[in-house]
């Protein structure tokens, strides 16, 4: 079965700070992992990584996929309240049109 | 504009009396696919449909069925509701349901069942 694992869970910062997301996976023919923002309504879309060691940056989020060891990381640097959110991991195999998500990190930025 | 219309946006439902949640896109996409989502937890796939006439099951179907007589429809279909399908159903479609499509949601449908 295929599972997807984000740590923390939740996670209270303050403006300014600098956050790091963590999503680790074990799926059966891997094809791509995405990173989700999701605030109190649908999921938006952040990032597709497919290669590892290739960053993906927009602005102050980076994101980049190691597929030797599993896992992907999301940084967020000089944090925002708007930041605030739950960040959706999930991966795609490429069986079409399965996909995995992970549980979410609650990120919380205080002024 | 383009988008993935859900209806209705919240329904309270007793349990056993069935219920259909409507999912409409007008982007002529292909794919399209039922999460749901409960507190804490993340987006977990219930059925979804690689075109039309094709259905096949995610991860959690259980007391779920679906159906894909047209491109633009994905209507979710729950038989005999029960308490613990309280949730929170997002709809979702895109071109081929392979990245690097991007998925587009609905805004979802927050059903409660007493």
């Amino acid at each position: 079965e295929d599972k997807v694992v984000q740590s923390p869970l939740s996670l209270v910062v303050h403006e300014g700070d600098t956050v790091t997301l963590n999503c680790s996976y074990e799926v059966t023919n891997f094809r791509s992992l995405l990173w989700y923002k999701q605030e109190k309504k649908a999921p938006t879309f952040l990032f597709m990584l497919t290669s590892s060691g290739i960053e993906k940056k927009s602005g102050r989020l980076s994101s980049i996929l190691d597929k030797k060891e599993l896992f992907s990381i999301l940084n967020i640097t000089a944090t925002q309240t708007g930041d605030s959110a739950v960040y959706l991991c999930a991966v795609f195999s490429t069986n079409a049109g399965k996909s995995t998500f992970g549980d979410g990190t609650t990120l919380t930025v205080k002024p | 504009e383009a988008q993935v219309t859900q209806n209705p946006r919240y329904l309270i439902t007793v349990t056993g009396k069935k219920l259909t949640v409507t999912c409409s896109q007008n982007m002529n996409h292909e794919y399209m696919s039922w999460y749901r989502q409960d507190p804490g937890l993340g987006l977990r796939q219930i059925y979804y449909s690689m075109n039309v006439e094709v259905t096949d099951k995610g991860d959690v179907p259980e007391g779920y069925k679906v159906s894909r007589k047209e491109k633009r429809n994905f209507p979710l279909i729950l038989e005999s509701p029960s308490p613990n399908q309280t949730s929170l159903y997002f709809c979702a479609s895109s071109f081929s349901g392979l990245p690097p499509d991007g998925y587009t949601f609905g805004s979802g449908t927050r059903l409660t069942v007493v």
